[in-house]
């Protein structure tokens, strides 16, 4: 009940391209879904964000998709770049007292061909 | 800048060695977690601290500790090192739950070589 799964594991893409990473989650107590961006040697910064009252999210060229019935969200990269070249991870939580118990998923690594 | 701060950055060391990472959290934040990232994998929760307090535990190992100072930092102890806890050590803080969006902000990691 507490996994995300992410898919797919490694993805190429043209520049200029969409590029399109998939998470499904169980538990329908997460009200948080963000994605995080990691780039070699540093660390995961937050990308964009969602909650479950909303079915879309767009802030530039990144979007959120949100299917709350299916427990299923996806991050859609419009008019790919090779800077966006990174691992992606997406990743449910919920808060708690005193913080929040956030699962991450396994992580896909993008490489934006020039 | 996340405002989280990680030492040291790179840590070399050898098989039953003990080491301790540091993290200092973002000014105001009470919580502070520590994930691990092995080559090719992803984020591993560790545990979580809450104003000097454990809040929650992840597939933390025994020979792993870890604990928040009253001033809010956080050590993360590791002992009777092996080969395979060579991995990325990440410390990320966040704001208690109350109010807070639920974002958490990573530090630069310390890198971990076990020989």
């Amino acid at each position: 009940q507490q996994q995300v799964k992410q898919s797919p594991q490694s993805l190429i893409v043209q520049k200029g391209g969409i590029s399109i990473i998939n998470c499904a989650y169980e538990n329908t107590a997460f009200d948080y879904f963000p994605w995080y961006q990691q780039f070699p040697g540093k660390g995961p910064a937050l990308l964009i964000a969602i909650r479950p009252d909303v079915s879309e999210k767009k802030e530039g060229r990144f979007t959120i998709s949100f299917n709350k019935s299916a427990k299923q969200f996806s991050l859609h990269i419009m008019d790919s770049q090779p800077g966006d070249s990174a691992t992606y991870f997406c990743a449910a939580s919920m808060g708690g007292t005193g913080g929040f118990k956030t699962i991450f998923g396994a992580g896909t690594r993008l490489f934006v061909k020039a | 800048d996340s405002g989280v701060t990680q030492t040291p950055k790179h840590l070399i060391t050898a098989t039953g060695q003990r080491v301790t990472l540091r993290c200092s959290p973002r000014s105001g934040d009470l919580s502070v977690y520590w994930y691990q990232q092995s080559l090719d994998q992803g984020l591993q929760f560790l545990i979580q601290y809450y104003n000097g307090e454990e809040r929650a535990k992840g597939n933390i190992l025994e020979r792993f500790s870890a604990q928040q100072f009253p001033d809010l930092h956080s050590e993360l102890n590791l002992s009777s090192l092996e080969l395979g806890d060579s991995a990325l050590y990440f410390c990320a803080s966040s704001p208690s739950s109350g109010g807070g969006t639920g974002e958490l902000f990573f530090g630069e990691g310390s890198r971990l070589t076990v020989l």
